[in-house]
């Protein structure tokens, strides 16, 4: 089944201590982003990837890391979370492959991490 | 850059009714247009998608439509059901330039019994 597997997806935690949370797709996408979701602000983008080794900056980067190593895998790190950090988590895929006719472009997303920071 | 502004942020219709979400978007050279549905506890789904060479596209009980001149788009649900309850999300991008999508701030749609 073709999706994106988001880890864990439930995480309480406490200021200052690192994590990451995994991302993984098998639909050998070439582009992958972060997005946290909070009430009455929708979702708003935080890095996002073209294809391995690239990686650029959303709209709401700080505080955030990612990487790019393998196609398949976009971790998002936090280094030193804080509680503005609390959010429900997206990371979604797409093929870039194709025009804006065809099927390029649409989004796949994952099931979603919930994040608390305590 | 792109922004895009949607209404309203909740809406509550009866059952079997019609239901109409409104977007704008600012950047004129935006050519793709999706709008996803998120259920409860799960992450936003494609539902129906419209790009700039079309002005209207349907799919059973749901159907958008593009203004390209006025930069509106909406989405459209008719004889409303239960499962239609969750939050919808639009967007705009221009796939010749990035494939940077811009989210609306969603609208959470009750169907009432």
């Amino acid at each position: 089944e073709a999706q994106v597997t988001q880890n864990p997806r439930y995480l309480i935690t406490v200021t200052g201590k690192k994590l990451t949370v995994t991302c993984s797709q098998n639909m050998n996408h070439e582009y992958m982003s972060w997005y946290r979701q909070d009430p009455g602000l929708g979702l708003r983008q935080i890095y996002y990837s073209m294809n391995v080794e690239v990686t650029d900056k959303g709209d709401v980067p700080e505080g955030y890391k990612v990487s790019r190593k393998e196609k398949r895998n976009f971790p998002l790190i936090l280094e030193s979370p804080s509680p503005n950090q609390t959010s429900l988590y997206f990371c979604a895929s797409s093929s870039t492959r194709g025009t804006v006719f065809s099927g390029a472009n649409v989004l796949t997303f994952g099931a979603g991490s919930r994040l608390t920071v305590l | 850059g792109e922004n895009v502004e949607q209404h309203p942020s909740t809406l509550s219709v009866q059952e079997g009714d019609s239901a109409v979400i409104k977007c704008t978007y600012s950047d004129s050279a935006s050519n793709y247009f999706p709008w996803y549905k998120q259920e409860l506890g799960k992450g936003p789904q494609l539902i129906i998608d419209i790009r700039s060479n079309v002005g209207e596209k349907k799919d059973q009980r749901i159907a958008v439509t593009l203004n390209k001149t006025a930069k509106h788009f909406s989405l459209h649900i008719t004889e409303t059901q239960p499962e239609d309850s969750a939050v919808y999300f639009c967007a705009a991008s221009n796939k010749n330039r990035d494939d940077k999508i811009i989210f609306g701030k969603g609208t959470r749609l009750h169907i009432l019994p």
